[in-house]
């Protein structure tokens, strides 16, 4: 089963300071696409970070990273410089399918990220 | 250039009822893909339409179903409602070409059944 895994439920951060999510996955494909998404609580999801399987290089967006580990199956984002505005739910994503016409994303259960002023 | 336009925001139905939900993708985007978020199961996929064809669907029961239009607005339709079906019902919009191509997603619609 194409499954992804977010084993934090919450996470509570300082403002300024540095939080880490983490997100596993599994599956047999080699070829597959990873997303973090955020739902604040207006509920629009939105792409906050995206990496591609067979880029070994992180993706970086500001003061957003992952720690892309392809052998471990783990997919993190580091946020940095926490915000008050970072306080939303976190969603890892992933496109598991080897046709490139497979939309078919899942989702982990998500993560809720504080931030204490 | 508008988002992702759903419509309802809010709707409170009764067991055993019908309900059409609405989405209006970004101008120019092809893919809308729908997905149901529950505090118990999460988010899950429901279906993908790209040009007015299905090409993908999840495991859900008949009871939902969905279409999309020439102009790309689509509606996801659940007959015969049950209590399981209250949930947030999000809808998603992409080009649909590149599977690393950025989703835009709508506010969803809040369906609760009584």
């Amino acid at each position: 089963a194409q499954t992804v895994t977010q084993s934090q439920p919450e996470m509570s951060v300082q403002e300024a300071e540095t939080v880490t999510l983490s997100c596993t996955y599994d599956t047999s494909e080699s070829d597959y696409y990873l997303f973090w998404y955020k739902q604040p609580p207006s509920r629009q999801m939105i792409l906050v970070i995206r990496q591609e399987a067979y880029k070994q290089q992180n993706a970086t967006e500001n003061r957003f990273s992952v720690n892309f580990q392809k052998a471990a199956k783990s997919f993190s984002l580091k946020i940095s410089d926490s915000q008050l505005g970072d306080a939303a739910m976190y969603f890892c994503a992933c496109y598991f399918g080897p046709r490139s016409n497979d939309y078919k994303l899942s989702f982990g259960a998500g993560t809720t990220v504080t931030v204490r002023a | 250039k508008a988002g992702v336009t759903q419509t309802p925001r809010y709707l409170i139905k009764t067991r055993g009822q019908q309900v059409t939900l609405s989405c209006s993708p970004i101008s120019g985007h092809r893919s809308v893909s729908w997905y149901q978020q529950t505090p118990g199961q999460g988010l899950q996929f429901l279906f993908e339409y790209f040009s007015e064809t299905q090409r993908n669907k999840g495991n859900f029961p008949g009871r939902f179903s969905g279409r999309q239009f020439s102009n790309s607005r689509s509606e996801m339709n659940v007959s015969t409602l049950e209590l399981g079906d209250s949930a947030l019902y999000l809808c998603a919009s992409s080009g649909g070409q590149d599977r690393n191509e950025k989703l835009f997603f709508g506010s969803g619609t809040q369906l609760s059944v009584l």
